[in-house]
């Protein structure tokens, strides 16, 4: 099993560019979820998924889409970037939900100048 | 809302220390306490849990117990190594289904040898 994988590993955007985060899982999780970390700051939810075809906006939704259109994959999506979206991006995975065990993917590092 | 604060770091020992870092919680309802661990470049991955009052999670030699008098979820090993050099995360979410995990904002662990 690759477990949870994310692309790109890190990504430079210019302030208005739009841009997709990969994250998929192969363990056949329910529940999805990203996450962004800032310094000082701790993890950040942004949004989540209970099942394909389901998602909900978490703390921090404003700037970012999702979509859950199969299982294994959950992406987000940045419309329009803004400085304030430069941050390490974490999606995570867990059979049912936030009570179980979650399982982190690597990270992209996004940088919008 | 429901939180978690953790004591700020970074925390500096020496091979073979203890270790304490503090973990407490405010929340409305019972919440699933969790300890997660991220080492240098990698995401998030489980260090422990605890899902009800005065249970004990444990792994690799690290403690925490449910406090629920003192809503507290302490983190404890008796001999750190270098190896345990990380940032540490305590976390919460509510009861099962749980959508969301609150995380503190983590504290930085350097074991020096």
């Amino acid at each position: 099993n690759a477990g949870v994988t994310q692309t790109p590993k890190f990504q430079v955007l210019k302030t208005g560019q739009s841009m997709t985060l990969q994250c998929a899982q192969d363990m056949n999780h329910e529940y999805m979820s990203w996450y962004r970390q800032d310094p000082g700051m701790g993890l950040r939810l942004i949004h989540y998924s209970v099942g394909a075809g389901i998602t909900d906006q978490g703390e921090v939704p404003n700037g970012y889409n999702v979509s859950r259109s199969t299982t294994e994959d959950f992406p987000l999506r940045l419309l329009s970037a803004a400085p304030s979206q430069t941050s390490v991006y974490f999606c995570a995975s867990s059979l049912a939900g936030a009570t179980d065990t979650q399982y982190f993917g690597p990270g992209t590092r996004l940088t919008v100048l | 809302g429901d939180s978690v604060t953790q004591m700020e770091g970074p925390v500096t020992l020496s091979e073979e220390a203890f270790l304490t870092i503090n973990c407490t919680y405010t929340a409305t309802g019972y919440p699933s306490l969790f300890w997660y661990v991220q080492y240098p470049g990698e995401g998030l991955q489980l260090l422990l849990k605890a899902t009800k009052a005065d249970d004990k999670g444990s792994n690799k030699g690290f403690e925490a117990t449910y406090r629920k008098e003192t809503t507290s979820f302490h983190l404890e090993k008796g001999s750190v190594q270098v190896s345990d050099s990380a940032v540490y995360f305590c976390a919460l979410s509510d009861p099962p289904p749980g959508y969301a995990l609150n995380f503190g904002k983590g504290t930085s662990l350097l074991v020096t040898p």
